[in-house]
């Protein structure tokens, strides 16, 4: 049963970076594609990108293209979400999950337990 | 890109009743790419159904997903007090490639 575990809480300024990472166990990592889906306070579910770890290929949603960058370490079953130029309206709760097949598009299940990340001056 | 529109936005039942939750597309989505998550508060989303109406493993038959084309539900046949939660629906669209959610739906105790 593969478990994901993420980084703990972050307090950034605004204009600095946030680099999260979510590591997996228990299951296989490499062929199965790492998501980050962000909350902000109340607010839904928004999906920011996703990794394939075995060909290091990243997607990401067009509204965060040029701020995110999504990475994988195969030789630690971890992905990374690192997130740049932050503002006040990119405090949320950040969680990685992994997709239920290898590769493609698939769904999420298992969820990390999310990081809460705050952008405060 | 397809927007994702989920109705009631706030459900109010009781224990025992049937719960009926609706999630619109903006355009025709395929059935196989269309997902239902719970979210209890302070935890991760968790997967309920998948391609429009597989139940996720371990989730209790009293959970149903149907729909296609522009028109998905999500229907749980008799609450019980841990069905109390948020949900929503998920998409996943190939123009560009992406994945959206819907707003939610809250399902609260009457």
């Amino acid at each position: 049963q593969v478990q994901l575990v993420q980084s703990g809480a972050e307090v950034k300024k605004p204009g600095s970076s946030v680099k999260v990472s979510c590591k997996a166990s228990g299951g296989t990592f490499s062929s199965y594609t790492i998501s980050w889906v962000r909350q902000a306070p109340g607010q839904g579910l928004e999906w920011m990108g996703r990794i394939i770890p075995i060909l290091g290929i990243a997607n990401y949603a067009q509204k965060f293209q040029g701020r995110v960058t999504i990475t994988a370490d195969k030789s630690t079953s971890t992905a990374y979400m690192e997130l740049s130029s932050l503002r006040s309206e990119d405090t949320a709760v950040y969680y990685c999950a992994r997709s239920t097949e290898p590769g493609g598009w698939y769904w999420f299940d298992p969820w990390g337990q999310g990081t809460l990340v705050t952008v405060s001056s | 890109e397809i927007v994702l529109t989920q109705s009631p936005g706030t459900l109010s039942l009781s224990p025992g009743e049937r719960a009926t939750l609706s999630c619109r597309a903006s355009q025709s989505v395929s059935s196989s790419y269309l997902a239902w998550y719970q979210q209890k508060p302070g935890q991760a989303p968790r997967l309920l159904i998948y391609g429009a109406s597989s139940r996720a493993t371990g989730i209790p038959d009293r959970f149903s997903g149907s729909g296609s084309g522009t028109d998905f539900t999500l229907t749980i046949s008799r609450l019980e007090p841990e069905d109390f939660a948020v949900y929503y629906c998920q998409q996943y669209g190939s123009s560009p490639s992406m994945y959206t959610f819907g707003q939610g739906t809250k399902l609260e105790i009457k």
